[in-house]
């Protein structure tokens, strides 16, 4: 079965100091990943999202995520975060079979110290 | 202008009641979905609708039923409100159309209803 694994619940990280969110996948064929950004009392906001082609790709806010299938991951980084990134972020696979189905992981929160 | 709106924003309600939540998207989007943010911030997602057709239905009561009175609506009726259903419900829409078989297409969300089941 498909599913998506976000080791940290919580990170907290220093304003300026560089960012990386875990996320592992499980899926057995090609996945299509998805990063969404969540800030308090909003909904989800699409950061960046993989298909195929370059295994790195870049995203808004100046975020960027890699690929690499031989570890089923797609981690989310930014060399230097700043206050307003804190929020709660998702990983998301989309599932194919049938279509109109993705599966978020559970969410890693990110809190930024000055 | 709002891509994809809900209301109410908030929604509190005693055990028992019977309550809708409304969505409207206005992006021309073929498809839309309702999804449950539970207090863990856990998102999952509850029914999808692509042309007004029902496409997954997941092991959700049947005390819930979606409506999509036309393809830019997605309705979202709760009857028999119990504890368990308070959460965030959160509304979103993609271009993707059917038989384009995997879910590529950016999703996009609603502000959520946080309903509360007293």
């Amino acid at each position: 079965a498909q599913s998506v694994t976000q080791p940290d619940i919580h990170i907290t990280v220093s304003e300026g100091a560089s960012l990386e969110l875990r996320c592992n996948y499980s899926y057995g064929a090609t996945p299509y990943l998805f990063w969404y950004v969540q800030s308090p009392g909003q909904g989800l906001q699409l950061l960046l999202k993989y298909f195929s082609g370059d295994t790195l790709v870049q995203g808004i806010k100046g975020f960027e995520a890699e690929f690499q299938r031989s570890q089923s991951s797609f981690n989310l980084r930014k060399p230097s975060v700043h206050w307003s990134d804190a929020a709660e972020y998702f990983c998301a696979v989309g599932a194919g079979t049938g279509g109109f189905k993705t599966i978020f992981g559970a969410g890693t929160r990110l809190f930024v110290k000055a | 202008d709002t891509a994809v709106s809900q209301t109410p924003k908030y929604l509190v309600t005693q055990m028992g009641n019977d309550k809708s939540i409304k969505c409207e998207q206005n992006l021309g989007h073929d498809t839309m979905y309702w999804y449950k943010q539970d207090s863990k911030k856990f998102l999952k997602i509850m029914f999808s609708y692509n042309n007004k057709e029902l496409i997954i239905n997941e092991t959700v009561p049947n005390r819930f039923s979606p409506k999509s009175p036309d393809k830019a609506h997605l309705n979202l009726h709760i009857n028999s409100l119990e504890l368990g259903d308070s959460a965030v419900y959160f509304c979103a829409s993609s271009q993707e159309g059917r038989g384009s078989g995997t879910s590529t297409d950016t999703q996009y969300f609603g502000p959520g209803t946080r309903l509360t089941v007293l």
